[in-house]
């Protein structure tokens, strides 16, 4: 079925250092892509979208490009803050009007 | 004010209780979702209705039941509870048409003792 895939694990990182978080796909057709942040105690939110290929959505500071070619919707900022210690989730919208998913990467940003 | 909003916001129960969280609305939003939260495991959708006649079972429906008693109201009810049921149960809302973006409540930590 439609899913996603984020790279395990924690990611720590300096203030104003390059953050990437990697996020995959599998779906039929060409699904919505989204990426969702939590922040400690809180729900999640929509960060940015992107609904068809080569769309680039962008919120924040973050970047994200859809890539058909490589299944991928990778999420990016160039000089990350304390502030964007939260946990960021990829998520597909597929068949039947529900979102799968990934299990997320907690960022932790240190001064 | 919160736009979905979820009650309680924390819980302890015991094993075998029967528990009902809710969650309410002001968004206009037609559709209506229940995730439970584990860690390292992301969020898995439990029920979802997309009006109030509509009940829908997600991919971990056992051991759950839901209601919609209104368009703005969507109640998640655990008819005995079991420690694996512990976890951050979340609420979320959508628009029928539009950019398919889901709205999330604050959550509810559950714990089953």
């Amino acid at each position: 079925g439609d899913s996603v895939t984020q790279m395990e694990g924690p990611v720590t990182l300096s203030e104003e250092a390059f953050l990437t978080i990697n996020c995959t796909y599998t779906a039929t057709g060409y699904p919505s892509l989204f990426w969702y942040v939590q922040y400690p105690g809180e729900g999640l939110q929509l960060l940015l979208k992107a609904t068809k290929a080569d769309d680039k959505g962008s919120n924040k500071g973050f970047e994200a490009t859809y890539r058909k070619e490589t299944t991928s919707f990778h999420l990016e900022k160039g000089s990350v803050q304390v502030s964007d210690s939260a946990v960021y989730f990829c998520a597909l919208f597929y068949g039947n009007n529900r979102l799968a998913f990934g299990k997320g990467n907690q960022v932790v940003v240190i001064p | 004010d919160a736009d979905v909003t979820q009650t309680p916001r924390n819980r302890i129960t015991k094993t075998g209780k029967r528990i009902m969280l809710e969650c309410s609305q002001t968004k206009g939003h037609d559709r209506m979702y229940w995730y439970r939260q584990d860690p390292g495991l992301g969020l898995q959708l439990i029920y979802y209705s997309f009006d109030v006649k509509d009940i829908n079972k997600g991919e971990i429906s056992d051991g759950y039941s839901v209601s919609r008693q209104a368009q703005a109201k969507f109640s998640l009810s655990l008819e005995s509870a079991i420690p694996n049921q512990t976890a951050l149960y979340f609420c979320a809302t959508s628009a029928t048409r539009g950019s398919n973006e889901q709205f999330f409540g604050p959550g509810t930590r559950l714990t089953v003792l």
